[in-house]
């Protein structure tokens, strides 16, 4: 089975931009949710969708937004960037809505922002 | 708010030696623990679950984790360390999206 995949790895973009990123979830799972990794930090929740909407949220501002499709890959999109939204981007996907399977993640997009 | 805390942030150990890392939980609901690991230059790996049933949970690569309800723990044990277990490690939980503690940062010197 293959795993969860993320594109692109690595992306620079300036300050005011914004910038998509995509996660392709891992095959028979239904769930994606979306992370910030600041440097040496843990991992943030940004939000959570399964089979298509939304289902959870952390405490981003409402510029995050995202997008499940039907074959369960999903988008992270950033509007009006900042320099502190330098960070990885981590997409996790499970089977069923409340991760009792366990997360399976992928590695990552780097995110820099000038 | 539900959140997660790791008490070590950096840890310095010799093989062979004993780990336990701690983290303690805070929030209602049901309860889905997790500890994940993360390699260097690795994505992240999911190392040991808990949800319901045995609280003493077994993982992967020789570890386990306890879940204390009483404490709000759970931590993560092992008791032999290899210097392949170099990593940092993510204690989670939650149930639509998982928070994370701030991280432990394991090394293990040969």
């Amino acid at each position: 089975e293959t795993g969860v995949t993320q594109s692109p790895t690595h992306l620079i973009k300036t300050r005011g931009q914004q910038v998509t990123l995509r996660c392709s979830s891992q095959s028979g799972h239904n769930t994606v949710s979306w992370y910030q990794q600041a440097l040496g930090q843990g991992p943030q929740f940004i939000f959570q969708y399964y089979r298509e909407e939304e289902n959870g949220r952390g405490n981003f501002p409402p510029r995050f937004s995202g997008l499940q499709f039907p074959n369960y890959s999903s988008e992270l999109n950033v509007n009006a960037l900042e320099l502190d939204d330098s960070a990885l981007y981590l997409c996790a996907s499970s089977q069923g809505r409340d991760g009792t399977y366990g997360y399976t993640f992928g590695s990552g997009t780097r995110l820099t922002v000038v | 708010a539900q959140s997660v805390s790791q008490h070590n942030h950096h840890v310095i150990l010799s093989e062979a030696a004993s780990l336990e890392l701690g983290c303690n939980y805070s929030y209602g609901g049901t309860v889905n623990l997790f500890w994940y690991v993360q390699y260097p230059g690795q994505h992240l790996q999911l190392l040991l679950k808990y949800f319901s049933g045995d609280p003493l949970v077994k993982g992967i690569k020789g570890f386990e984790a306890e879940f204390i309800k009483s404490k709000f723990s759970f931590n993560l044990r092992k008791p032999s360390v290899q210097w392949s277990d170099t990593a940092e490690y993510f204690c989670g939980g939650g149930a639509d999206g998982l928070t994370f503690g701030k991280g432990t940062h394991l090394i293990i010197q040969p």
